[in-house]
């Protein structure tokens, strides 16, 4: 198994505020994803990133894949409310299986 | 709405007992994928199948099994149930269940063990 470590674990933050989570590993992957989770529901696809160096725009959020392709951030510009949640990334590499990360759990408060 | 569905959303029930969750994929979706998520240990990969054969196993229990039906559908059956198996399992679908498909997550059901 290719572990996947996320960090922070835990952020609490204000409406407004900048943040970045990061995604980091030993082993290579083809391709890295960031999912949402949010209390009692499934985690939900943010972003794919498959090429080292790719930096990707949704909205607020940006999204990076290291230049090896072992690490991945992602930076949440003016935080709102509605960004809380439990951000996940999840590696793939040959199999088909995703490995994920245990989480980083965000909390923005007005 | 993911058009990924899972029953029962809740399930609560005592050591030593079977349980069967049921997972049906969006509509078109070939592949089936099962997770348990827990606290200590975050999302982990169980097991795969696409158009009804197993094709990848990951850090499933010999307690464990699933199955996917002729008409997609998977049942995942988990016995002589343990407190350590409470967790939230979800199911996701792919279109092909390949390495860069998306998968689509279902809302999970919840497993309670006293």
């Amino acid at each position: 198994t290719q572990l996947l470590e996320q960090s922070p674990q835990f952020l609490s933050i204000q409406e407004g505020e900048n943040l970045t989570v990061y995604c980091n590993s030993s082993s290579v992957f083809s391709s890295l994803q960031w999912y949402r989770q949010e209390p009692g529901e499934g985690p939900v696809l943010l972003v794919t990133v498959v090429t080292g160096g790719e930096v990707k725009k949704l909205k607020r959020l940006t999204f990076q894949f290291g230049d090896a392709r072992k690490d991945s951030s992602l930076h949440i510009t003016a935080a709102q409310p509605g960004d809380t949640g439990l951000y996940l990334c999840a590696g793939s590499n040959s199999g088909y299986a995703l490995n994920f990360g245990k989480g980083t759990s965000l909390l923005v408060t007005p | 709405d993911s058009g990924v569905t899972q029953t029962p959303k809740h399930l609560i029930t005592a050591t030593g007992q079977r349980v069967t969750l049921r997972c049906s994929p969006r509509s078109g979706d070939l592949s089936v994928y099962w997770y348990q998520q827990s606290l200590d240990q975050g999302l982990q990969f169980l097991i795969q199948y696409y158009n009804g054969e197993e094709r990848a196993k990951g850090n499933i229990l010999e307690r464990f099994s699933a199955q996917q039906f002729p008409d997609l559908h998977s049942e995942l059956n988990l016995s002589s149930l343990e407190l350590g198996d409470s967790a939230l399992y979800f199911c996701a679908s792919s279109v092909r269940g390949s390495s860069t498909d998306t998968q689509y997550f279902g809302p999970g059901t919840r497993l309670t063990v006293l």
